[in-house]
């Protein structure tokens, strides 16, 4: 199927790690995404791993690619209030590199820190 | 940093009137800009690959006829909803690649919400 899918919500303490999960479908996606959405606010690229990677760091995030399962996870350490938010897994379609790419958005999880 | 504006960010109409959303690209210029639509707790559908100069892409399933989108200039473009109905209510995001960019480069603007009554 055409479809990228996410878990619905994730609840997580302050102070613990957050691990939200992405499947993908198209094994020949170029770029994979994560991007962050606040409250009535459009969308935030926190990172992407290009598809020959396994893995990336950046701060707090790390991103997971297991190209064989199609799957992609993104791990925020020391998850604070201020990442409650809907995090949206995408991958990129179309022309390797190119700027046509199209996006194809995952259905998107929402994560709840609490204090 | 690229900063992508969009204008209004909150619009009311009444049904069977248009109303158009602009989205700019404020400090570069994007050869091609991208329409989504997210309804409420739901993923973006991308709607229409908008190229400057040249007539959007739709996706299958987005009426072009309704959904007019306009890239006049390396800095703008547009999207017009015409006999706007109630099913149009949603939240409108653009987002814009820059001139010289690939797709990870792509920002976001902040979105438009459309209520049609």
């Amino acid at each position: 199927g055409e479809d990228v899918e996410q878990s619905l919500f994730l609840s997580v303490r302050e102070g613990d790690s957050s691990v939200i999960n992405c499947t993908y479908t198209d094994s020949s996606s170029t770029y994979l995404y994560w991007y962050k959405q606040e409250p009535g606010a459009g969308l935030q690229l926190l990172t992407y791993i290009f598809s020959n990677m396994d893995m990336k760091q950046d701060q707090r995030l790390t991103v997971l690619l297991n190209k064989k399962d199609k799957h992609l996870s993104l791990r925020i350490a020391d998850t604070q209030t201020g990442d409650s938010a809907i995090y949206f897994c995408a991958e990129s379609r179309g022309n390797y590199g190119g700027a046509t790419n199209k996006l194809i958005f995952g259905t998107g999880t929402l994560l709840a820190v609490q204090p | 940093g690229a900063v992508v504006s969009q204008h209004p960010s909150r619009v009311i109409c009444k049904s069977g009137t248009s109303v158009k959303i602009e989205c700019r690209s404020l400090d570069f210029q994007a050869t091609t800009m991208f329409w989504y639509r997210q309804f409420p707790k739901q993923s973006l559908m991308l709607m229409a690959t908008s190229n400057e100069g040249s007539k959007a892409t739709y996706e299958q399933g987005v009426e072009k006829d309704k959904f007019l989108i306009n890239h006049a200039s390396l800095t703008l473009s547009t999207l017009t909803v015409t006999s706007a109905h109630p099913e149009d209510s949603s939240f409108y995001i653009c987002s814009a690649i820059p001139r010289t960019g690939y797709i990870y480069e792509q920002y976001f603007g902040p979105g438009t919400r459309l209520t049609v009554t």
